[in-house]
């Protein structure tokens, strides 16, 4: 069965600064979606990046890139530049690319100070 | 366009009350999702409906739950008899569903279920 680890239940950055959030996972596919989901308060899932095993090239969204390590299974969200907006849970997800479910990490929240 | 909509946004019940939560996925999305979020938890996928073909309820925790879909419109999930334990934030999301496995999923505000 395939399961998400994020190990962090809670980090705090220094607004402007830059943060790291990890997350491993365990499967036994070689292709498949990783994604990093940001949920405020608002409770509303907000996808923030998304990775293609297939691909080596790291994914970047602005702020947000990812460090994808395939054999290592690991998977870790740089934000840089933090932002008030920032803060809220993040999780981390996994799906086959075929697969029709997600399967999330407990989730890390991300507090940020001014 | 509209998002994704789920009603009511919360709910409070007695214990051994049924309860219905409804979800209204984008329009044209084929696929839809139930999760369940437990408290300080990442979400727990409940089921799956794709178009006409059979659901995948493999994450029913309890034959308690149930979900109906008609077509590719509004989704209802129903929690029978319900217990302190199913308190917790049910999402739904919904997608496209691309040939190559590309799509992604797009979620609803949730309903908080609490049972007293």
């Amino acid at each position: 069965a395939q399961t998400v680890t994020q190990s962090q239940p809670e980090m705090s950055v220094q607004e402007a600064e830059t943060v790291t959030l990890s997350c491993t996972y365990d499967t036994s596919e070689s292709d498949y979606y990783l994604f990093w989901y940001k949920q405020p308060p608002s409770r509303q899932m907000i996808l923030v990046i998304r990775q293609e095993a297939y691909k080596q090239q790291n994914a970047t969204e602005n702020r947000f890139s990812v460090n994808f390590q395939k054999a290592a299974k690991s998977f870790s969200l740089k934000i840089s530049d933090s932002q008030l907006g920032d803060a809220a849970m993040y999780f981390c997800a996994y799906r086959p690319r075929y697969g029709n479910k997600l399967v999330f990490g407990a989730g890390t929240i991300l507090r940020v100070k001014s | 366009g509209a998002g994704v909509s789920q009603s009511p946004s919360n709910k409070v019940t007695e214990k051994g009350k049924d309860v219905e939560l409804r979800c209204d996925p984008i329009s044209g999305h084929t696929a839809l999702y139930w999760y369940r979020q437990r408290l300080g938890q990442g979400l727990e996928f409940l089921i799956y409906f794709q178009g006409n073909s059979a659901p995948d309820k493999s994450g029913l925790p309890s034959d308690r739950f149930s979900a109906e879909r008609t077509g590719e419109s509004v989704s209802t999930l129903t929690i029978q008899r319900t217990q302190q334990e199913d308190s917790a934030v049910y999402l739904c999301a919904s997608s496209l569903v691309v040939l190559a496995g590309g799509y992604e999923q797009y979620f609803g505000p949730g309903t908080r279920l609490t049972v007293t």
